[in-house]
């Protein structure tokens, strides 16, 4: 069974830094890209980025690139998203997922991020 | 970044038929089709389809995904109250490099 288990999420100011993780099991984690995808509270869905089975491409979003930073480590099975500059328009739950001929496929449960002061 | 059109709202009968659409151009939905995912309310979402309309195991074969150019359909026949739920498209575009998603569509069966 795919799990997928997001954590570092929490209340940081604005401008500040965060860093998330997402652990991944009951799966080949090599064998998928990877995603990143938030939901702002009471809003649809939001793609982040993702990155490619070897870590070797990543893409992301106009809205956070040259902000956040999609990265993964193959040999713990673990799936990050370090976050600076952070506004309050990053408030947002956001989720890790496998991602094949899909935006994302297998889902975690989220990790809420808010950014406030 | 440009997004696809979902209409905000389908209303319809209990075992009635709720078609939902997903307009998106030539560099996204009619590029490589669009992705159905579906979310109950403080839940995750669920794949439905993928962008090549597999259905994963598990998802009901009430439910069908079909393209017509740059318009990508998702059909749920026999609604059940299980149905309601919100409903959301994403297609890979090609010029941005991104995926996009639509608004999402809030389904109310009757």
């Amino acid at each position: 069974e795919v799990q997928l288990v997001e954590s570092g999420g929490g209340l940081v100011q604005p401008g500040g830094s965060l860093r998330l993780s997402c652990a991944a099991s009951g799966f080949t984690f090599t064998d998928y890209w990877m995603s990143w995808v938030r939901q702002a509270p009471g809003k649809g869905l939001e793609w982040v980025g993702n990155i490619r089975q070897d870590g070797g491409a990543t893409y992301h979003a106009g809205s956070v690139k040259g902000r956040f930073t999609i990265s993964r480590d193959n040999t713990e099975n673990s799936l990050y998203l370090q976050m600076n500059s952070l506004t309050a328009e990053d408030t947002a739950v956001y989720y890790c997922a496998t991602s094949k001929a899909s935006p994302a496929s297998d889902w975690g449960q989220g990790t809420l991020v808010t950014v406030s002061s | 970044q440009a997004g696809l059109t979902q209409p905000p709202s389908v209303s319809k009968g209990l075992r009635q038929t709720a078609t939902f659409t997903c307009t998106g151009n030539s560099n996204n939905v009619g590029y490589e089709g669009a992705a159905w995912l579906q979310q109950y309310q403080g839940h995750p979402p669920k794949l439905l389809f993928d962008r090549d309309h597999n259905r994963p195991s598990g998802i009901s074969e009430r439910l069908s995904a079909s393209r017509s150019g740059n318009i990508a359909s998702l059909t749920i026949t026999g609604l059940q109250p299980e149905d309601e739920a919100d409903y959301y498209c994403s297609a890979w575009d090609r010029t941005l490099s991104a995926w996009v998603f639509g608004g999402g569509t809030k389904l109310t069966v009757l």
